[in-house]
């Protein structure tokens, strides 16, 4: 199975603040990687797919890159509601596999 | 629009199954496929399976092989997941997701644009 490794597991940041989150695959994943929001008791949201595709709806300031192995999801202006928990999720091969989340706090 | 309603939370003990549905509506059932995800309490994420609307293909984590089962009713317009030998490390939030993708270039990718509110199942003596 493809491990998924994020970093970091948390961190705290303030309004205004640009903040980068990191996945590593074990292998490569031919940008098959979507970023997931999900606040306390909701279900998960999808805010980037193919690696660096912004899904509809999802504020400008989400930004996805990365190729091979490494992917990083970049907020460029965190706003107060964006406090949540990221994760990424290889969709390359069987069985799909979600990053550990990365918890971004005030 | 695209909405993902799944069945009540469900209190179960160990050894016994669950059976969780989503009914999927605001597009064509059988273009998609469901994918199951499911979250301890205070843990991250962890996908279970995937099956596909339109033939009923399936694949799930090794984790639940031979414990899950995943089928549609494109009828109703309805994806099920059902669990055996419950434990109580399956006490969880269960989540349905619509997934969609493309291949381009000889590249496919695949996403999971809407999910359900998801389920509670507990597992307790």
């Amino acid at each position: 199975a493809i491990q998924m490794t994020q970093s970091p597991s948390s961190l705290s940041a303030s309004v205004g603040d640009s903040v980068t989150i990191t996945c590593r695959a074990s292998q490569d994943i031919k940008d098959d990687l979507g970023w997931y929001q999900q606040k306390p008791g909701k279900a998960p949201k999808l805010l980037i797919y193919a690696a660096s595709s912004l899904q509809s709806g999802v504020p400008s300031r989400f930004s996805g890159s990365g190729s091979g192995t490494d992917y990083t999801l970049t907020i460029s202006s965190l706003q107060p509601e964006d406090f949540a928990t990221y994760y990424c999720l290889q969709d390359y091969d069987y069985p799909l596999t979600f990053g550990g989340g990365t918890k971004v706090e005030i | 629009h695209v909405q993902l309603i799944q069945s009540g939370g469900d209190v179960k003990k160990p050894g016994a199954s669950v059976k969780v549905s989503c009914k999927a509506s605001g597009y064509t059932f059988t273009n998609y496929g469901i994918t199951w995800v499911r979250q301890a309490p205070g843990q991250g994420l962890e996908w279970m399976g995937w099956t596909s609307a339109n033939n009923g293909n399936t694949n799930y984590a090794q984790n639940f092989q031979g414990r899950v089962t995943m089928t549609t009713d494109t009828s109703a317009s309805t994806a099920y997941m059902e669990l055996r030998s419950l434990r109580s490390d399956d006490t969880a939030v269960y989540y349905c997701a619509r997934r969609l993708g493309y291949c381009s270039s000889g590249s496919c990718y695949n996403w999971f644009d809407s999910w359900g509110q998801g389920t509670l199942v507990t597992v307790s003596s």
